[in-house]
């Protein structure tokens, strides 16, 4: 079945670690996204990429960093530069060939710093 | 800046009818959506409006008003498992369906019987 892979579900790292949180879509998705979303609040756009090598900045994305290298591919590295990294992860795709362009969200990947 | 503005917290009855309200104030508008989203899960897509008016999708209706930068979702016959939280969103660029697209905070809906 098509649909968006997050790994993996629950992550705990030790302050000043980086870690990297994998999506993977096989929907053929042109466009791809990275949400944050904290306790009660909405969702905030970290970095969202259109195409293939190419991506911008969202509201959020000090402390972030990505990489589109593949359309299949979206990977979000938290590095220690980002002051709060504990919150829920949310990555999405979009297909810009028609529809809605509707996000398709994955189940999230849950990071705790400890 | 962007700003997208809903209820935080909303109560209803089974079996009646609630209305949530979204205002946005955006640099752009292609599109805005409702997603719904049950606690600790994904958000899952409820409606799309581009342009003015009345979009019906059984149990759930979404309305737009592009000049007052105004939506709405409409809940009928509710049900208990519609306690979620509703997330009103803008879709930014005006030429994409792979725009850069924002969410307001969200409306926790709470069904008592």
């Amino acid at each position: 079945d098509g649909g968006i892979t997050q790994s993996p579900k629950y992550l705990f790292r030790k302050e000043g670690q980086n870690v990297t949180l994998s999506c993977e879509q096989n929907l053929n998705h042109d466009a791809m996204y990275w949400y944050r979303q904290d306790p009660g609040q909405g969702l905030r756009l970290i970095y969202y990429s259109q195409i293939v090598n190419d991506f911008q900045k969202g509201d959020i994305a000090e402390g972030y960093s990505v990489s589109r290298e593949k359309k299949e591919s979206f990977p979000l590295t938290v590095t220690s530069a980002q002051k709060n990294p504990t919150a829920f992860y949310l990555c999405a795709s979009s297909d810009g060939t028609g529809g809605t362009g509707e996000l398709f969200f994955g189940e999230g990947s849950r990071l705790t710093v400890l | 800046g962007q700003n997208i503005d809903q209820p935080t917290e909303m109560t209803a009855t089974e079996g009646a009818i609630v209305q949530i309200n979204c205002t946005y104030q955006t640099s752009g508008f292609n599109g805005l959506f409702w997603y719904q989203q049950h606690a600790g899960e994904a958000p899952t897509f409820l409606s799309y409006n581009v342009l003015d008016g009345l979009e019906e999708k059984g149990r759930f209706s979404s309305f737009l008003s592009r000049s007052k930068g105004y939506s709405y979702l409409l809940l009928k016959e509710l049900q208990m498992k519609d306690s979620a939280s509703y997330l009103c969103a803008v879709r930014l660029h005006g030429s994409s369906n792979t725009g850069k697209l924002i969410f307001g905070q969200g409306t926790t809906l709470q069904v008592k019987p």
